[in-house]
């Protein structure tokens, strides 16, 4: 069964600082890659999404994640934040074609 | 159609009682799916729709669990009998069979207080 580690339960960065949040997951074969975000009180939105191709994938605010298939990671990472990037953020990868299975998550603080 | 859709929001119910909570996916998903999330955790798998067969149950959906997708739209997670670690947020989730789960669509989820 696959697996997903989260390296950091909370990141607290100040605003316009670059973050990074770690995500390593143990399949060993082909998989795909997720990184959602859940702001308070709401349910879990797509940031981005790795398939195939190209190992950079880039969401439309900003946020960007690698993957890297000898290290088994997916970082998040993100230039400059902002305060409205405050939120829950959840790496998952799939297994088989029936679900996700997702990290722990990762709280991100962003203080002025 | 603008997303998936649950109902309740927020239950809050008494210790040995049953809930209910109804899921309606986006229009043209086939695919629908439960997830539950405690406080600090990822969601976590309970199962998994194709129209209206139940293709797969995780072992955290125990007998006291039921999911229906009866006409292969809306869905109903019942729990009967609740007991206080049934509290969590149910998350559903609808994605079209194209072959490989890509783009999974959640709803905003049920937060279920057992009290």
């Amino acid at each position: 069964a696959q697996s997903v580690t989260q390296l950091d339960s909370q990141v607290p960065v100040f605003e316009e600082a670059p973050v990074e949040l770690r995500c390593n997951y143990s399949s060993s074969v082909s998989v795909y890659l997720f990184w959602y975000v859940q702001y308070p009180n709401q349910g879990l939105q797509l940031l981005l999404k790795y398939l195939s191709g190209s190992t950079l994938v880039e969401s439309i605010n900003g946020f960007e994640a690698e993957f890297n298939k000898s290290q088994t990671s997916f970082h998040l990472r993100k230039p400059s934040v902002h305060i409205s990037d405050t939120a829950e953020y959840f790496c998952a990868v799939s297994e088989g074609a029936q679900k996700l299975v997702f990290g722990q998550g990762t709280r991100l603080t962003i203080n002025p | 159609d603008t997303g998936v859709s649950q109902d309740p929001r927020h239950k809050i119910t008494k210790r040995g009682q049953n809930v209910t909570f109804r899921c309606d996916p986006i229009s043209e998903h086939n695919r629908l799916y439960w997830y539950r999330q405690t406080l600090g955790q990822g969601p976590e798998f309970l199962t998994y729709f194709q129209n209206e067969a139940q293709l797969e149950k995780s072992r955290l959906l125990s007998d006291r669990f039921s999911a229906e997708r009866p006409k292969g739209s809306f869905s109903t997670l019942e729990i009967q009998r609740t007991e206080q670690g049934d509290s969590a947020m149910y998350l559903c989730a609808s994605s079209s069979s194209s072959g490989r789960l890509i783009d999974a669509f959640f709803g905003q989820g049920t937060r279920l207080t057992v009290v």
